[in-house]
């Protein structure tokens, strides 16, 4: 059976501040997907990033980067130089490649970050 | 380019009654799933179609339905409802191909009284 687990459920931090989001996953299978989402107060799910299980390499967008170890069933995310705007609930999710639609998510319970002034 | 649009966004409906919620998807995408969102139990999957046709369900109870016009714009029923059907309902569409990320609507808020 599949499952998310995101242990952190609040995490406060002042601007400026580095913060990483830990994403633990279950899945018996080889082939699977990952994802992060941010959900703004005003509701809808904002993708962020997609990972294939055969990619183990850590990718940087700007302030935010993702480390996927497979040896841990781990997929992170740390936002470096906290900002405000940062504030969301974030969600970690999986998706495993037995159908070819794929738009079935196991997401992660979510972790709220607020990032004060 | 639109994003994922859903109506209404807020409703309010009494035990019993019944409701039907709408999506539609980005153009040009052909898939559209649906997810509940409760303090309680988090994000949950309901369905997912693609073509018209349901291709995956979550464990939901058959008061839960849904279907897929040939424009790919979806809806989702829920019948007698119940207090614990009070949730966000989210939509979100895909292109076709293997586990592609999906963009999500602002959704759907029903308060169930």
């Amino acid at each position: 059976a599949q499952k998310v687990t995101q242990a952190q459920t609040e995490i406060s931090v002042v601007e400026k501040e580095d913060v990483t989001l830990d994403c633990v996953y279950e899945t018996r299978d080889t082939t699977y997907y990952l994802f992060w989402y941010k959900q703004p107060p005003s509701g809808e799910l904002v993708f962020l990033i997609r990972r294939n299980s055969f990619d183990e390499q850590n990718e940087i967008s700007g302030r935010y980067s993702w480390n996927f170890q497979k040896s841990t069933s781990s997929f992170n995310f740390t936002i470096t130089a906290s900002q405000v705007v940062d504030s969301a609930v974030y969600f970690c999710a999986l998706s495993e490649a037995r159908d070819n639609y794929g738009q079935n998510f196991v997401f992660g319970p979510g972790t709220r970050l607020s990032v004060l002034p | 380019k639109a994003g994922v649009t859903q109506t209404p966004r807020y409703l309010i409906k009494t035990r019993g009654q019944q409701v039907t919620l709408s999506c539609s998807p980005i153009s040009g995408h052909r898939s559209v799933s649906w997810y509940q969102q409760t303090p309680g139990q988090g994000l949950q999957f309901l369905f997912e179609y693609f073509s018209e046709t349901q291709r995956n369900k979550g464990n939901f109870p058959g008061r839960f339905s849904g279907r897929q016009f040939s424009n790919s714009r979806s809806e989702m029923n829920v019948s007698t409802l119940e207090l614990g059907d009070s949730a966000l309902y989210l939509c979100a569409s895909g292109r076709p191909g293997t586990n592609t990320e999906a963009f999500f609507g602002q959704g759907t808020r029903l308060t169930v009284v």
